[in-house]
């Protein structure tokens, strides 16, 4: 079965740091997705990628940024962490387009 | 890309019992899906139903969808605890959108 993986499952970082998420799927995928996801407000799409190299913003896309400079990894960048950027955050892949997402486990990121 | 709204936010219901639990959506679509999460915990996906059906089961799940009232419904029947979880379906839109985006769910409470 497809695994998507996470690298960090809990990560706790100051104010101001550069925070690197990293995320491999090892199906083959073409579309990798990152969201983040905070109580009440649901999964909120940050950015997603169709192709190595390829990036295109989601609904939230301020403070971060991304890079895909392999078919298998997605990386979400968050230039300087600031409190407000506190929560879950999801990586997903799939095959087809709008179809059968497969996530993660999630990182638990806590800017202090 | 459009965000399914699911009906209840919560729900709680004795072992045994069916769960119902319900989506509305805005646009045309290409499927549906659902997913679930435990807590803490990355998306699994559940079913995905097509534009063209009324109708998928898949073991205890059962999920209909009408399209000319946008809306779809997912049932699970003799609920265990191990059901406890958030439930979150995703509209796979019909244009050409890559990326699916999710409300805020259902949280799905079995008690023993």
């Amino acid at each position: 079965d497809v695994k998507v993986t996470q690298s960090s499952r809990y990560l706790v970082k100051r104010t101001g740091e550069k925070v690197f998420l990293e995320c491999v799927q090892d199906m083959d995928h073409e579309n990798m997705f990152w969201y983040r996801q905070d109580p009440g407000l649901g999964l909120r799409l940050i950015y997603f990628s169709y192709d190595v190299k390829m990036k295109e913003k989601g609904d939230i896309p301020e403070g971060y940024s991304v890079s895909r400079e392999k078919k298998e990894r997605f990386s979400l960048i968050l230039e300087s962490a600031s409190t407000n950027q506190t929560s879950m955050y999801l990586c997903a892949s799939s095959q087809t387009r709008n179809e059968k997402l497969f996530f993660g486990s999630g990182t638990q990121l806590s800017v202090l | 890309s459009q965000q399914g709204e699911e009906d209840p936010q919560a729900l709680s219901i004795q072992e045994g019992e069916n769960a119902t639990m319900n989506c509305s959506y805005k646009t045309s679509i290409n499927n549906l899906q659902w997913y679930r999460q435990n807590s803490g915990r990355g998306l699994v996906h559940l079913i995905l139903i097509r534009s063209n059906e009324r109708e998928k089961h898949s073991g205890r799940l059962r999920v209909t969808l009408d399209t000319s009232k946008k809306s779809s419904s997912l049932l699970i029947t003799a609920s265990r605890a191990a059901d406890t979880a958030s439930y979150f379906c995703a509209p796979g839109s019909s244009g050409s959108a890559r990326q699916l985006t999710f409300g805020s769910g259902t949280q799905l409470t079995v008690l023993p």
